[in-house]
């Protein structure tokens, strides 16, 4: 496997399951993240592991848990979500001494749908 | 205001068309400038990469900054029908910026028909 891989790919889940998203990267960076896409709106940065530590929470809500065991995994733990949570999570890595150069490698992303 | 600004179109444009894509932005922090491409049920990926004003080519791509006008630019020249797909803006300042934060417009839908 290379580059970035995400399960699952599509996800549907009540307003009580509790669900995850996994990510894994197989090019070597020590930073990962999780974005957030919709319909009509820029890209939206959630969290950021730099060598497994959480550096940014970027106001996210209780209901998403990040966990980052190391550095070329991390998870997206989903409890109680609400409607307006449907949308696109994407994963990405980068090589964190290049984060201002914004080359980040994304994953194909995890569609969610919350009934 | 929003700190970038992109007309999410859609876009449709015959083949062999000259394309331009565009963002403006408000924060004249920003020095290093991004264009993604992100096609169809996949993520996005780095298509150019530009530091500071100035104009970048790269085979049928050229990226455009002009930071006094806080304006960047996208062309794409002799458009083919694989080039279908949303073009994201994104940038992110020198110094002082969070890791992976860029600031993302919203994406301008492009078609290219044969």
């Amino acid at each position: 496997e290379t580059g970035v891989t995400q399960t699952p790919r599509h996800l549907v889940m009540g307003m009580t399951n509790k669900k995850s998203l996994k990510c894994e990267q197989h090019l070597g960076h020590n930073a990962m993240y999780w974005y957030k896409q919709s319909a009509k709106k820029p890209l939206e940065l959630m969290f950021v592991y730099n060598f497994k530590e959480q550096t940014e929470n970027n106001s996210v809500p209780s209901r998403f848990s990040p966990e980052c065991p190391n550095s070329s995994h991390l998870f997206l733990h989903l409890h109680t979500l609400q409607p307006e949570d449907s949308a696109l999570y994407l994963c990405a890595s980068s090589q964190a001494a290049r984060h201002n150069t914004g080359e980040l490698f994304f994953g194909e992303g995890s569609r969610l749908t919350v009934l | 205001q929003k700190e970038v600004e992109q007309d999410p179109g859609p876009l449709s444009v015959p083949e062999g068309a000259i394309v331009s894509l565009n963002c403006t932005y408000s924060n004249s922090a920003f020095q290093y400038f991004m264009w993604y491409r992100q096609y169809s049920r996949k993520g996005p990926e780095l298509l150019m990469y530009t530091y500071s004003s100035g104009n970048k080519e790269d085979g049928r791509f050229t990226a455009q900054v002009d930071k006094s006008s806080k304006y960047i630019s996208l062309f794409i020249r002799d458009s083919q029908p694989s080039d279908s797909a949303t073009y994201l803006c994104a940038m992110t300042p020198d110094r002082g910026s969070t890791l992976g934060r860029l600031y993302f417009g919203r994406g301008t839908q492009l078609t290219v028909w044969p």
